[in-house]
């Protein structure tokens, strides 16, 4: 049972380039999120999915789109990568539509 | 002013001893207060989960709420090796993950 599985594990960009983050989970859950993770600044929610077909913006969602392929699978997408993104980012997933339960193990994307 | 306060450590504590893990928090509307634990180079993993004010104890670990003090606290009791990790706190106001905030974390490292 892999939980929360994500790819690539580590990226490298330039400025300006564009990106998909890929992310899956095969334990049926109905919500899916999308977090970034910057030193001193605690996880902040970029974008979230409460069931398939739906999407919502979360704290951060700028420079950012994202698509609930089906219910195992929630992406995100940078259109034109900045060096304010460069950061750690995180899929999770939850049952319902509260806390995030399980996370992946991240995406360390750099961009340059 | 954050609206979480998390010390960030690193706590360096010897086996077998208890741990105690702190939040504030300024937003008195909270009412939703969970504790992830993250090993390094790993997504979070979560822990506790408590509504309201009060303990809940599971296994070695209690998580204690005063909502009066806008306080929250995690104990680790006999503390292990494999205790050591980076203690995220996170709460809300409502039961949706788009309005949770997350502590940026506390380093904590359990000497042999």
């Amino acid at each position: 049972n892999a939980g929360v599985t994500q790819t690539p594990k580590f990226q490298v960009l330039k400025t300006g380039q564009s990106m998909t983050l890929q992310c899956a989970q095969d334990m049926n859950h109905n919500s899916m999120y999308w977090y970034r993770q910057d030193p001193g600044m605690g996880l902040r929610l970029i974008y979230y999915s409460a069931s398939e077909g739906t999407t919502d913006k979360g704290e951060v969602p700028n420079g950012y789109n994202v698509s609930r392929l089906n219910k195992r699978e929630f992406s995100l997408r940078l259109e034109s990568a900045a060096p304010s993104q460069t950061s750690v980012y995180f899929c999770a997933s939850s049952i319902g539509g509260g806390q995030p339960q399980h996370f992946g193990d991240g995406t360390r994307l750099s961009i340059l | 002013q954050k609206e979480v306060e998390q010390d960030p450590g690193p706590l360096s504590v010897p086996e077998g001893a208890i741990v105690s893990l702190n939040c504030t928090y300024s937003n008195s509307a909270f009412q939703y207060f969970m504790w992830y634990r993250q090993y390094s180079r790993k997504g979070p993993e979560l822990l506790m989960y408590t509504y309201s004010s009060g303990n809940k104890e599971d296994g070695r670990f209690t998580a204690q709420v005063d909502k009066s003090s806008k306080y929250i606290s995690l104990f680790i009791r006999d503390s292990q090796p494999s205790d050591s990790a980076t203690y995220l706190c996170a709460m809300s106001a409502g039961s949706s993950a788009s309005k949770i905030i997350f502590g940026s974390g506390t380093r904590l490292s359990i000497r042999p």
